[in-house]
């Protein structure tokens, strides 16, 4: 059974890059069947995605977050990874790393890490 | 604002059956299968129901989902205390971006 885990900073300065690492352990991340992403959730808010890395480096992201954000993938370590640039407050949220199964639907979660923004 | 629209709350008593509804759009729901997570406080999401109906190994049968055109809906019936939490439905658009839900909180009486 495939697990994932968050793993950064749990304070970063405003203006400053967000950098976050998904370690997977239990299945290989060079499987094209799946889209490996990061999403967000503010305290008290909803679930925001904010974009994925498929196995060949290939990306999408959200587009209002799109010019902040870069997701990569390092097949050598079975990690991914996400950095999200000039943060403000408002990027205080609990960031989990997340894997969706293409074919299936199938989906695992990380249990997730909170990142606060501030001085 | 969300993409896809999910009632703010909903309650029910123990052993009576809810519904949570999700409505999105044909380039969403009405084109891609459809997610549904409970998220108790404090945790992360837990899948539910995937692929619009399918329930994981280990979520009790009392859980259930369907799709219809650009609409979704989890439904639990025989409700128990344990079920009392944030649900979120979930789905990608043909833009490949993964689109949520706001979430309803689900209130057993």
């Amino acid at each position: 059974q495939v697990q994932l885990q968050e793993s950064g900073p749990g304070l970063v300065k405003p203006s400053e890059t967000l950098s976050l690492t998904c370690t997977v352990s239990g299945g290989s991340i060079s499987i094209s069947s799946y889209y490996w992403s990061w999403i967000r959730q503010p305290p008290g808010k909803g679930l925001e995605w904010i974009g994925y890395v498929y196995y060949n480096g290939g990306t999408d992201y959200n587009p209002s977050l799109k010019s902040r954000v870069t997701i990569s993938v390092d097949t050598s370590k079975n990690q991914f990874s996400l950095n999200l640039s000039s943060v403000t407050a408002a990027d205080t949220a609990v960031y989990y790393c997340w894997r969706y199964d293409i074919l299936t639907g199938f989906d695992s979660w990380g249990q997730g890490t909170l990142v606060t923004v501030s001085s | 604002q969300s993409a896809l629209t999910q009632p703010p709350s909903v309650s029910g008593t123990p052993g009576q059956r809810v519904t949570i509804s999700c409505s999105g759009s044909s380039s969403d729901i009405g084109s891609n299968t459809v997610n549904w997570y409970q998220q108790l406080p404090g945790m992360a999401p837990k899948l539910v129901i995937y692929s619009n109906d399918q329930r994981p190994s280990g979520v009790p049968a009392r859980f259930s989902g369907s799709k219809s055109g650009t609409s979704a809906s989890l439904a639990i019936s025989g409700l128990q205390s344990e079920d009392e939490a944030d649900y979120y439905c979930a789905a990608w658009d043909n833009s490949l971006n993964a689109l949520f839900g706001g979430g309803t909180e689900l209130t057993v009486l």
